[in-house]
């Protein structure tokens, strides 16, 4: 079956910047989007059609893609940009599959 | 505002059913699919399949091909998840989430989740 492949975990110190990836064979035909979960708290969208960033999201946030590999990044990271990262992304049937996460440390 | 709140929490027996209600409000039910996404204890998100409440079409995650029965009442703008057969590996926070039709806009907007918990 398909997968989408994340770091476990990436760490940065504020102020610096955070990139998280995400790769899958499927993702130069299939748009990627990224979720942000905070414990104990409902995913929220940040990012959708690999680039696009959602309302209300800071600028510091953006997405890129290449190939296969899918990547946020997070610029001036901030302490409240800790939480768990995943993309999304559809199989060649239409299924959705979720990355495994990343957790994003803030040093 | 935009917002989907979902039934409360859910003890169930080994080998029985639950249903997750879903209601919407602040759009145009019928405008959105419905997903729904499961998430253990410390672990990732998982889809389970879609809904699309202007015409009840569905498509479901191999992984959860019968046992799980997405449905809707448009006069309630309300979404349901049922998951039958139920084990221990299904305790879970069980989200609902509306997605676009057009499957490019990702999941928008989320519901606060509800848990459900299998246990003897």
């Amino acid at each position: 079956s398909y997968v989408l492949i994340q770091p476990p975990s990436v760490s940065v110190s504020p102020g610096q910047t955070a990139r998280i990836t995400c790769s899958g064979d499927a993702l130069p035909k299939q748009y990627a989007f990224w979720y942000q979960q905070k414990p104990g708290q409902a995913p929220v969208l940040v990012m959708y059609k690999d680039s696009e960033r959602h309302s209300g999201i800071p600028e510091r946030f953006s997405g890129s893609s290449s190939g296969t590999t899918v990547t946020l990044t997070i610029s001036g990271v901030q302490a409240e940009d800790e939480a768990d990262y995943y993309c999304q992304s559809t199989d060649n049937s239409g299924d959705w599959v979720f990355g495994g996460g990343t957790k994003l440390t803030v040093l | 505002q935009v917002q989907l709140v979902q039934s409360g929490a859910e003890v169930k027996k080994p080998g029985a059913s639950v249903k997750v209600s879903c209601k919407a409000s602040g759009y145009t039910f019928t405008s959105y699919d419905i997903n729904w996404v499961r998430q253990a204890t410390g672990q990732g998100l998982e889809w389970m399949g879609w809904m699309n409440p202007n015409s009840g079409n569905t498509g479901y995650s191999q992984k959860f091909q019968g046992r799980v029965t997405m449905t809707r009442d448009t006069s309630i703008k309300t979404a349901y998840m049922e998951l039958s057969s139920l084990t221990s590996d299904d305790t879970a926070v069980y989200y609902c989430g509306r997605e676009h039709s057009s499957s490019e806009y990702g999941m928008d907007v989320w519901g606060q989740g509800t848990t459900v918990i299998v246990s003897s």
